[in-house]
C-alpha cells in the first residue's frame, strides 16, 4: 500500500547546528505537506509542495520536493530552542487521504 | 470558534466500554478528518468526511470504530467495546483548500 517513510526518527543537535529530515514515498505523490508538532501540542501546518523540484523557504526553514515527486526534505539552518518538536511530512496521493510519515523528533540543546 | 475543538480532552475508560469523541470543526470547513496518534508515532488516518458525500472509512481499524457527521458540522467518533490497544490520542482536523487545521485531540486511555 501507499506509505511515506521518514528519517531519522530522532535528532539531537546543539543550538546553532543545522537539521534535516527526509521523507520518501515508493509511488509518485500528488503533493506533500509538512507539519510541526510541539511537545504536548497538535500538528500545525507549515507548508505544501506541489511542483516537481519545488523549493520553498520560510525564514530558516527550507523545503524541497524531489524531481520525481517521490521524496521531500525539510532543512533548518542554525537551529534554535524554539525549533524543538516533531516534524511530520504528509504525502497526498489523491484528493482525500494524507499519509503521514512517522515524524522526526528534534531536540535542540542550548 | 477560532479553531477546531475536541471534547473531552482526556478520557479514561475500562476495557469493554463504549466511548464517544466529539469534534467541532472550523465553521465553513466542509472537509473533516479523524486521525489516531499512538505514543511517539505518526498520524494514522481513520476517516474522512467531505460535504454530503459518503465518508471515506477505509482507515477505520475494525468494525468497533464508527463516525458520523451531523449537518455537515460536528463529528462524533465512536469506539465500541474498547480494547487497550485503542489507547491513543485521537485528532480531528478540518480542511480548507489544502490546509488541515488540527484540534487539540482527545487522549484516550483504556484500562
Amino acid at each position: 500500500g501507499q506509505q511515506v517513510m521518514q528519517i531519522p526518527q530522532y535528532q539531537h543537535v546543539q543550538e546553532g547546528e543545522d537539521f534535516t529530515t527526509y521523507c520518501n514515498s515508493s509511488t509518485t505523490l500528488s503533493n506533500i505537506q509538512w507539519y510541526k508538532q510541539r511537545p504536548g501540542g497538535h500538528p500545525v501546518f507549515l507548508i505544501q509542495l506541489v511542483k516537481s523540484g519545488e523549493v520553498k523557504k520560510q525564514k530558516r526553514l527550507t523545503f524541497q520536493f524531489g524531481e520525481a515527486k517521490k521524496n521531500s526534505s525539510l532543512h533548518i539552518t542554525a537551529t534554535q530552542t524554539t525549533d524543538v518538536g516533531t516534524y511530520f511530512c504528509a504525502g497526498h496521493y489523491n484528493f482525500n487521504k494524507f499519509y503521514f510519515g512517522s515524524g522526526t523528533k528534534l531536540n535542540v540543546k542550548p | 470558534g477560532a479553531g477546531v475543538s475536541q471534547s473531552p480532552s482526556n478520557k479514561v475508560t475500562e476495557k469493554g466500554k463504549d466511548v464517544e469523541l466529539r469534534c467541532d470543526p472550523i465553521s465553513g470547513h466542509t472537509a473533516l478528518y479523524w486521525y489516531r496518534q499512538s505514543l511517539g508515532q505518526g498520524l494514522e488516518f481513520l476517516i474522512y468526511f467531505q460535504g454530503n458525500s459518503a465518508p471515506d472509512k477505509s482507515g477505520l481499524p475494525s468494525d468497533r470504530f464508527s463516525a458520523e457527521r451531523t449537518g455537515g458540522s460536528v463529528s462524533t467518533l465512536t469506539i465500541q467495546r474498547t480494547q487497550q490497544e485503542d489507547s491513543a490520542v485521537y485528532l480531528c482536523a478540518s480542511r480548507v483548500a489544502d490546509t488541515q487545521y488540527f484540534g487539540p485531540g482527545t487522549r484516550l486511555t483504556v484500562l
